[in-house]
């Protein structure tokens, strides 16, 4: 199994502002993913991140509004950039450990 | 495509039910499938995971089917308690180390 720590759980941003949210396992895996999850809708991936190389994006998002780093086996971050209401969303990371995928407890967002 | 739909989308029984929860997918074309419990700031939890050529796994009071024939999954859950409140989440792998197609869940309720 893998204990993934997130951060901030929850936040207010303005409109046009930026935030980066931070993920943290306790031990070392290839893949890292972000996903999104929009009120009463079903998660869906945004990117995934491999260490030492860029982030794949799925269709839909770019690297510019979902910028993504991934400096090391244990970490990554995840920024939504120029922020606007339609973006208040649960952001969450989870990794593979295995078969099985594990998640963190979700950031989340609202917009104003 | 691949989509995958759960149904019910909210469902609440009484202390002590047995239940069903229901999902399909459009393409029987899978890696494994997964179930997931999501609880309100908490991220999400692995139930269980089916490989494309099993039929059931179980874990305690949990049983999930697969028939990838006709693309449908179910989650059977024994004696239901209220600590079984919570969202339930399928999500369909295409490949090893895929992303994962999720269906919008179902929330389930169970009343003392």
């Amino acid at each position: 199994s893998a204990v993934i720590s997130q951060k901030p759980s929850r936040d207010i941003c303005q409109r046009g502002t930026s935030l980066t949210i931070q993920c943290q396992v306790d031990s070392q895996v290839t893949m890292m993913f972000w996903y999104r999850q929009q009120p009463g809708q079903s998660l869906t991936l945004i990117a995934t991140a491999n260490q030492g190389s860029e982030a794949t994006y799925e269709s839909g998002f770019v690297i510019d509004k979902f910028p993504i780093s991934r400096p090391n086996l244990t970490f990554s971050t995840l920024t939504v950039s120029n922020m606007s209401p339609e973006d208040s969303s649960i952001y969450l990371c989870s990794v593979g450990v295995g078969e099985k995928l594990f998640f963190g407890s979700g950031t989340q967002l609202s917009v104003l | 495509k691949q989509e995958v739909t759960q149904i019910p989308a909210a469902l609440s029984v009484p202390e002590g039910e047995n239940l069903v929860l229901n999902c399909s997918f459009t393409d029987s074309a899978i890696y494994n499938l997964q179930w997931f419990r999501q609880d309100p700031g908490k991220g999400l939890t692995s139930l269980l995971l089916i490989q494309s050529s099993q039929r059931e796994q179980t874990s305690g009071r949990l049983n999930a089917s697969l028939d990838k024939s006709s693309g449908r999954s179910t989650l059977y859950i024994a004696a239901s308690q209220p600590g079984d409140s919570a969202t339930y989440l399928c999500a369909v792998s295409t490949n090893q180390g895929g992303k994962l197609i999720f269906g919008q869940g179902t929330e389930l309720s169970v009343k003392p």
